[in-house]
């Protein structure tokens, strides 16, 4: 049973460019969350879905910031004209139930932006 | 809102000696509270969790427990070895899909 994928490993984008960044969860898990990781700091929860549904995007910003769970296929972070200040590991995790009831999560590797 | 303090930010031990790593939360519906662990570049990853229903749990070298009355929760750690070294987030996860994690703490076990 392979773990949480998330691919790129390192992605380098310049200024204004788009990031793409996609996570398949662990097999028979249907709750993704992103988060992302700056240096020497805490995990930030970005945005909580499930297949086909954004639950939460609390995390987010509003603006140039958007994932998606579609039905087939992995979980895609996009951030559209990126800045320096998105330069940061961004990791997935998956859980087999996320709801009211507290299962595990599991990461993925994370992916290392940096934004030149 | 959900909020989770931890301390220290950084703890230095003695190779041998055990090490205790303390977490509070402000959310009473909280009922789930794991513990990662991340190597430096590495993924988070989960070494222990306990559940509201329980005051600790162990597993080999590591323990949690949860004091819910007081809102505290905490790993320890004895018998360190320097492959210990690393950054342990602890977290937590009530009636929101959402778990908060705290700051992080940095574990350096000295050889």
């Amino acid at each position: 049973n392979a773990g949480v994928m998330q691919n790129p490993r390192h992605l380098v984008r310049r200024r204004g460019q788009e990031a793409r960044l996609r996570c398949s969860p662990m097999k028979g898990h249907s709750h993704v969350y992103w988060y992302r990781q700056l240096p020497e700091e805490g995990l930030k929860f970005m945005v909580y879905l499930q297949k086909e549904n954004i639950i939460d995007e609390s995390g987010m910003p509003k603006e140039r910031f958007s994932a998606e769970f579609p039905k087939e296929g992995p979980s895609i972070l996009r951030i559209q004209q990126v800045v320096r200040g998105d330069s940061a590991a961004y990791f997935c995790a998956s859980s087999y139930y996320g709801g009211g009831s507290s299962y595990e999560q599991y990461f993925g590797p994370g992916t290392r932006l940096t934004v030149t | 809102g959900e909020n989770v303090e931890q301390h220290p930010s950084t703890l230095s031990v003695q190779e041998g000696d055990s090490a205790v790593i303390k977490c509070t939360y402000s959310d009473s519906a909280s009922n789930y509270f794991p513990w990662y662990k991340q190597e430096l570049g590495k993924r988070p990853q989960l070494i222990i969790d306990i559940r509201s229903n329980v005051g600790e749990k162990k597993d080999q070298r590591i323990a949690v427990t949860l004091n819910k009355t007081a809102k505290h929760f905490s790993l320890h750690i004895t018998e360190t070895q320097p492959e210990d070294s690393a950054v342990y987030f602890c977290a937590q996860k009530g009636g929101s899909y959402i778990p908060t994690f705290g700051r992080g703490t940095s574990l350096i076990v000295h050889p």
